[in-house]
């Protein structure tokens, strides 16, 4: 079946500095891609998506490309801000897969950026 | 505008009870699913159902039940059999069809507690 595997947390950085999170996955279609955000005691919000390979999602300073050869989806973002802790869940929606339009969520990744 | 949409936001359940936390939506999209959170923890799939009067189980689904009579609504009840319903409980809905299938929406979240 499908799976997303996304570095574990939790991950503080200071105020400015850079930020990846690596996401990984595994498919039997040929699926999109996501990062979801989600704030304490809310829902979660899309942040970003790639439909097909070589694309490059962006949404608020993070990036994330989808790279098909090695099957990734890291998030990226130059300067973090302190606005910007939340958990970060890496997803993908597989149309072709023997669970047709489940999404796979990975593990999130808690992010604390400190002034 | 359109969206999802869950109800109560902070539910509280005695032993013994059951209790129903609603999910509406107004995007015209054909599945629906019910996802658990733990705190620090990822999601749970529950339930999840691609059209209506038509459901299949997730990974979690013991102690739980769902309907879905409405193509706009995917109520979950949460039994007196579910041993340990403490937890943060989501609704997502998602077009179907590509390129339609390619972000869920989540709603705001229930956070259900045993007194």
């Amino acid at each position: 079946g499908d799976s997303v595997t996304q570095m574990e947390g939790p991950v503080t950085l200071s105020e400015e500095a850079f930020l990846t999170i690596n996401c990984t996955y595994t498919a039997t279609g040929y699926p999109s891609l996501f990062w979801y955000v989600q704030y304490p005691g809310e829902g979660l919000q899309l942040l970003l998506k790639a439909t097909k390979a070589d694309d490059k999602g962006s949404n608020k300073g993070f990036e994330a490309t989808y790279r098909k050869e090695t099957t990734s989806f890291h998030l990226e973002k130059g300067s973090v801000q302190v606005s910007d802790s939340a958990v970060y869940f890496c997803a993908l929606s597989d149309p072709s897969g023997a669970g047709s339009y489940q999404l796979t969520f990975g593990k999130g990744t808690k992010l604390s950026v400190i002034p | 505008d359109g969206g999802i949409t869950q109800s109560p936001k902070y539910l509280f359940r005695k032993e013994g009870q059951n209790v129903t936390l609603s999910c509406e939506q107004n995007l015209n999209h054909d599945a629906m699913y019910w996802y658990r959170q733990d705190p620090g923890q990822g999601l749970r799939l529950i339930y999840y159902s691609q059209i209506v009067n038509d459901f299949q189980k997730g990974d979690i689904a013991e102690g739980y039940s769902v309907s879905r009579e409405k193509k706009e609504s995917f109520p979950l009840t949460v039994t007196s059999a579910q041993k340990n319903p403490t937890a943060f409980y989501l609704c997502a809905s998602m077009g179907q069809g590509y390129p339609m299938n390619t972000e869920a929406f989540f709603g705001q979240g229930t956070r259900l507690t045993v007194v």
